[in-house]
């Protein structure tokens, strides 16, 4: 069974500078996709990025960009210029690349913006 | 427009009633799900359709039921709710072509049962 994992419960950075979230994930599948989904209070889940994992070339979306390892099995989201309306919760979430496929998801980071 | 809308968004009910959450979604999508979401925000599948068939039951208490009268309509039945039933359960939908599996949510159902 896939599972993912988010190894910091909580994280905080300070506006305008750069934080990292983790993300590992265990699968024995070659084709799959990652995605980082963002819960901010609202309860909204908002798809940030996406990741397709016959593509070595790691995906980014304006201040979002992640580093996809597939070796490792690695998948961390960088966020550039932290903005206050990036606090929210942050999850990693994995699928076999179906369109029918169900996501499995990580337990979640919390991100705190410091103002 | 809502791309994918659920109803209520609040819910209190009492234990042992049943209630009904529903979802629609107008994106033509052919997959529909429903994830619940834990007082710890951990998030996990519940069932899928797709086109109107069952095509995914996670162990889930045989008292929750889904039903999709058509593809872009899935409902949610609890019968004899219990405290550990209170939750935010989402709905989301998928469209079906290899390559795009990104999941679009609805804004969630808070459902507390006192």
């Amino acid at each position: 069974a896939q599972t993912v994992t988010q190894s910091q419960p909580e994280m905080s950075v300070q506006e305008a500078e750069t934080v990292t979230l983790s993300c590992t994930y265990d699968t024995s599948e070659s084709d799959y996709y990652l995605f980082w989904y963002k819960q901010p209070p609202s309860r909204q889940m908002i798809l940030v990025i996406r990741q397709e994992a016959y593509k070595q070339q790691n995906a980014t979306e304006n201040r979002f960009s992640v580093n996809f390892q597939k070796a490792a099995k690695s998948f961390s989201l960088k966020i550039s210029d932290s903005q206050l309306g990036d606090a929210a919760m942050y999850f990693c979430a994995y699928s076999k690349g179906f369109g029918n496929e169900k996501l499995t998801f990580g337990t979640g980071t919390r991100l705190t913006i410091i103002p | 427009d809502t791309a994918v809308s659920q109803t209520p968004k609040y819910l209190v009910t009492q234990m042992g009633n049943d209630k009904s959450i529903k979802c629609e979604q107008n994106l033509g999508h052919d997959t529909m799900y429903w994830y619940k979401q834990d007082s710890k925000k951990f998030l996990k599948i519940m069932f899928s359709y797709n086109n109107k068939e069952l095509i995914i039951n996670e162990t889930v208490p045989n008292r929750f039921s889904p039903k999709s009268p058509d593809k872009a309509h899935l409902n949610l039945h609890i019968n004899s709710l219990e405290l550990g039933d209170s939750a935010v359960y989402f709905c989301a939908s998928s469209p079906p072509s290899r390559g795009n599996t990104e999941a679009f949510f609805g804004q969630g159902t808070r459902l507390t049962v006192v």
